[in-house]
């Protein structure tokens, strides 16, 4: 099984702030890597696809990059409803794997 | 616009089978172009990939929970179903259904709302 792997856990930040957040996995994965984002109570949300493809309606401050085993999503510029749990999650391979989570918060 | 919508009892006791239904409406479960997959998240904690059914009676577990999970399709009501059995109170979580489009560059693009399943007596 593929486990995948976030860094920071936890993150402080303000609006406007630029943030940056790591996706490292067991072997390596191309580019089949996909960021949620998830707020409480609701569903994950799909941010980016295929490590750096922007889902359609997803504002532009949000992007993504890597392939292999390191992959980074980036938020240019902290809005407020940014504040969120962000998770990675590969599928190159069955069992689907997601990353423990990296939860962004206002500081 | 793809809807999806979990249904079943919220409450399961130790041992017994969690049982759980997605009804898909705004798309087909025989739509060879998706999988079906079931999610969980226990309280304050990451997702967890259960497995999936498509095309339609094809199916894939996570080998965590192979020996107590079967996922099926009921097509006339254009549902997906996951049962497990033997439950724990570790299988206390939100579980969420979801689709994903076929292929190895996929992702989940829509999701239930989730339903918190507790497993006590």
């Amino acid at each position: 099984d593929i486990q995948m792997t976030q860094s920071p856990s936890s993150l402080s930040a303000s609006v406007g702030d630029r943030v940056t957040i790591t996706c490292r996995a067991s072997q390596s994965i191309s580019d089949y890597l996909n960021w949620y984002q998830q707020k409480p109570g609701i569903a994950p949300k799909v941010l980016i696809s295929a490590a750096s493809s922007l889902q359609s309606g997803v504002p532009s401050r949000f992007s993504g990059s890597g392939s292999g085993t390191d992959f980074t999503l980036t938020i240019s510029s902290l809005q407020l409803e940014d504040f969120a749990t962000y998770y990675c999650q590969q599928s190159y391979s069955t069992p689907y794997s997601f990353g423990q989570g990296t939860k962004l918060e206002i500081k | 616009q793809v809807q999806l919508q979990e249904s079943g009892p919220r409450l399961v006791k130790p041992s017994q089978t969690l049982s759980l239904t997605c009804t898909v409406s705004g798309a087909s479960v025989t739509d060879d172009h998706y999988y079906w997959s079931w999610i969980r998240q226990p309280a304050g904690k990451g997702l967890e990939w259960i497995g999936r059914v498509y095309a339609p009676a094809r199916t894939t577990y996570n080998p965590s929970l192979k020996s107590r999970v079967l996922i099926s399709a009921d097509t006339s009501k254009n549902q997906f179903s996951l049962q497990l059995t033997s439950a724990t109170a570790a299988d206390t979580a939100v579980y969420y259904c979801a689709r994903a489009s076929l292929g190895f560059r996929n992702w989940f693009d829509s999701w239930g709302q989730g339903t918190l399943v507790t497993v006590s007596s």
